[in-house]
């Protein structure tokens, strides 16, 4: 059974202040996702990486950005919070190249104020 | 106009009814349909996924897609109130290097026993 976990359920942080989103998974997947979820907009992607030390633009990456030193973790890094960060934060894995679908963890609930 | 349309509900049926949820999309490009299903504070998780035109059964549920008209469709037969969650819609074209998927915002279901 697949498992991604992530660090926090719930976050809550001031702005200004910078934040790390940890996402871990234990299947030995390729590639991994952070997404943002907002009511209306739906899922959408931040940064992906598809191996260790490698990452890639999403359609929403202002603000953010990523590290992945090991297989199994990926990072994200809010440099700067601000309100607009306000989000459900989700992490996802696949399994690599050509993999569709996409193994998500619960969730991390991060509100800046 | 946004690549990929789904009504957010709220949808609330009897249980036993028969439930019809739909996408549109507007990418020809996308050869990959995926239908999520996301309980409250919880990660989406992968319900049932299809390739390219055609009809999938897995028990109560039947995934539809028409690509002439651009419309795929989750059907869920004798629904139950355990079927109460935010389905979401997700496609991505065909595999090559990486996949990205596009999701739909999302139709909430609630089935009242």
């Amino acid at each position: 059974d697949v498992k991604v976990t992530q660090s926090s359920r719930y976050l809550v942080k001031r702005t200004g202040e910078k934040v790390f989103l940890e996402c871990v998974q234990d299947m030995d997947h390729e590639n991994m996702f952070w997404y943002r979820q907002d009511p209306g907009l739906g899922l959408r992607l931040i940064y992906f990486s598809y191996d260790v030390k490698m990452k890639e633009k999403g359609d929403i990456p202002e603000g953010y950005s990523v590290s992945r030193e090991k297989k199994e973790r990926f990072s994200l890094i809010l440099e700067s919070a601000s309100t607009n960060q306000t989000s459900m934060y989700l992490c996802a894995s696949s399994l690599g190249s050509g993999s569709y679908e996409q193994y998500f963890g619960p969730g991390t609930r991060l509100t800046v104020t | 106009q946004k690549e990929v349309e789904q009504d957010p509900g709220p949808l609330s049926v009897p249980e036993g009814a028969i439930v019809s949820l739909n996408c549109t999309y507007s990418n020809s490009a996308f050869q990959y349909f995926m239908w999520y299903r996301q309980y409250s504070r919880k990660g989406p998780e992968l319900l049932m996924y299809t390739y390219s035109s055609g009809n999938k059964e897995d028990g109560r549920f039947t995934a539809q897609v028409d690509k002439s008209s651009k419309y795929i469709s989750l059907f869920i037969r004798d629904s139950q109130p355990s079927d109460s969650a935010t389905y979401l819609c997700a496609m991505s074209p065909d595999p090559g290097g990486y996949q990205k998927v596009t999701f739909g915002t999302g139709t909430k279901l609630q089935v009242i026993p």
